[in-house]
């Protein structure tokens, strides 16, 4: 159980455009979710908490306008890179609180490639 | 201010061996300490956990020794297995910062055959 779905698991786009990462809760219903962004051989780096039905809470450094994200649902997350630039490249994974509350379970990250 | 240190940033280990991977926090408000592996371009997978409440925690191969008052917490692996070859981070949270969770730098794990 505490199974977290991370799509697409991989994307390639132009500089310039937007790309969307939808993060769900498979079998159970989570109101917080954490979207985390890791660059290659560096550790997880916290960008924003979003709360089911209202807005995200962003990390200082964090921009709002840049990394919108919407939890319209109990299982759906999402988080939209707006306008990528190459240096967006990186790894993007979010993660839940188990239903359990003894911890937190991860999504499969998704790769962003800008060019 | 990195508030969760980690070390080794590397470790090879023999298989059979015991791997040791520490990590030391500042925020005494921490109430929840997980290790987690990760495999190249996979999230990472919750591997052993503990709260301040208990000083060790074992599970198969696996055990979290835990010392409240140096505020570090430490992850064995016993008999470490090729397939154990990944990156290892240690993080924490605080129930009173929404769960947040911060991470360590993280350690690469090479066990050889």
């Amino acid at each position: 159980g505490a199974v977290v779905s991370q799509h697409p698991s991989w994307v390639i786009c132009k500089s310039g455009t937007s790309v969307k990462i939808e993060c769900r809760s498979l079998d159970f219903q989570a109101t917080t979710m954490f979207w985390y962004r890791q660059f290659p051989k560096q550790s997880l780096m916290l960008m924003a908490t979003s709360n089911e039905g209202s807005k995200a809470t962003y990390e200082q450094g964090v921009e709002k306008d840049k990394f919108l994200i919407n939890h319209a649902s109990l299982t759906l997350s999402t988080l939209t890179v707006t306008s990528a630039h190459p240096e967006d490249s990186s790894f993007y994974i979010c993660s839940a609180s188990t239903p359990a509350g003894d911890g937190y379970t991860f999504g499969s990250g998704t790769r962003l490639t800008v060019v | 201010q990195q508030q969760v240190k980690q070390s080794p940033q590397s470790l090879i280990v023999q298989k059979g061996g015991i791997s040791i991977i520490n990590c030391a926090y500042e925020n005494t408000a921490f109430d929840y300490f997980p290790w987690y592996q990760q495999f190249p371009g996979k999230g990472p997978a919750l591997l052993i956990a503990i709260r301040p409440d208990v000083s060790e925690k074992k599970e198969g191969r696996f055990t979290i020794s835990f010392n409240k008052s140096a505020k570090q917490f430490s992850l064995h692996i016993m008999d470490s297995q090729p397939g154990d070859s990944a990156t290892y981070f240690c993080a924490a949270s605080a129930a009173s910062n929404a769960g947040k969770s911060t991470f360590g730098d993280g350690t690469t794990l090479t066990v050889k055959p």
